[in-house]
């Protein structure tokens, strides 16, 4: 079976950081995926961790450790467009198997 | 602009009519996806195909049926809606290779079944 935990809900203010962890525990793993998700609309891709480490992508930033199950996506410099769901799903020959979503709210 | 498109936007269904929910990609993936998203769960995969002829099961399969008779459409059928079909139904489809091969998704199908 497939488990992907993450917070339900974060609030943070325009111009902080916030971290969103998400554990897993799935029956294999080709890697994991961020993807964000505004309200009303499609999931869009953020970022990929295949190998341990993390991945920089300007404001955004994802970490991976395999042997921990552990991955954390971090949103720097917030703004109030960064409001949305963060979703995290793992890779398992193509198919993802996703987390239930972390709802960001950004506060002025 | 390329992409993937799914039909309707929005529908209101009775229970025990049948549904066939559209979606079409022009990005020539082999891959593609059906998933459904209900509030607190996430997103589920229903059904995905490989490549063009071949179809397979996901985690909620039941009272679900796929097609792929060619590389860029992949329909969704609901034999008989029941109102645990309720549902967000989004399609997705991604490259099988070398790369990150990340999932692109449709805008989806609000589905309501009464």
């Amino acid at each position: 079976g497939q488990n992907i935990d993450q917070p339900t809900e974060m609030t943070a203010t325009e111009g902080a950081i916030v971290q969103i962890n998400c554990t897993y525990q799935t029956s294999g793993f080709n890697g994991l995926f961020w993807y964000q998700q505004h309200a009303g609309e499609a999931p869009t891709f953020l970022s990929y961790n295949v190998l341990d480490g993390l991945e920089e992508k300007g404001r955004f930033s994802s970490f991976l450790s395999r042997s921990k199950g552990y991955s954390y996506l971090l949103l720097k410099e917030l703004q109030m467009k960064d409001s949305a769901s963060y979703l995290c799903a793992v890779n398992n020959d193509y198919k993802l198997s996703f987390g239930a979503g972390t709802t960001v709210t950004v506060r002025a | 602009i390329a992409g993937i498109t799914q039909a309707p936007t929005s529908q209101i269904l009775a229970a025990g009519r049948r549904m066939t929910l559209r979606c079409t990609q022009d990005m020539r993936h082999n891959a593609m996806y059906w998933y459904r998203q209900d509030l607190g769960l996430g997103l589920r995969l229903i059904h995905y195909s490989n490549t063009a002829g071949t179809t397979g099961k996901g985690e909620v399969p039941d009272g679900y049926s796929v097609s792929r008779a060619n590389t860029d459409d992949f329909p969704l059928t609901l034999a008989s809606a029941v109102p645990s079909q309720t549902s967000v139904y989004f399609c997705a489809s991604s490259e099988r290779g070398e790369g990150i091969n990340e999932q692109f998704f449709g805008p989806g199908t609000r589905l309501t079944v009464l």
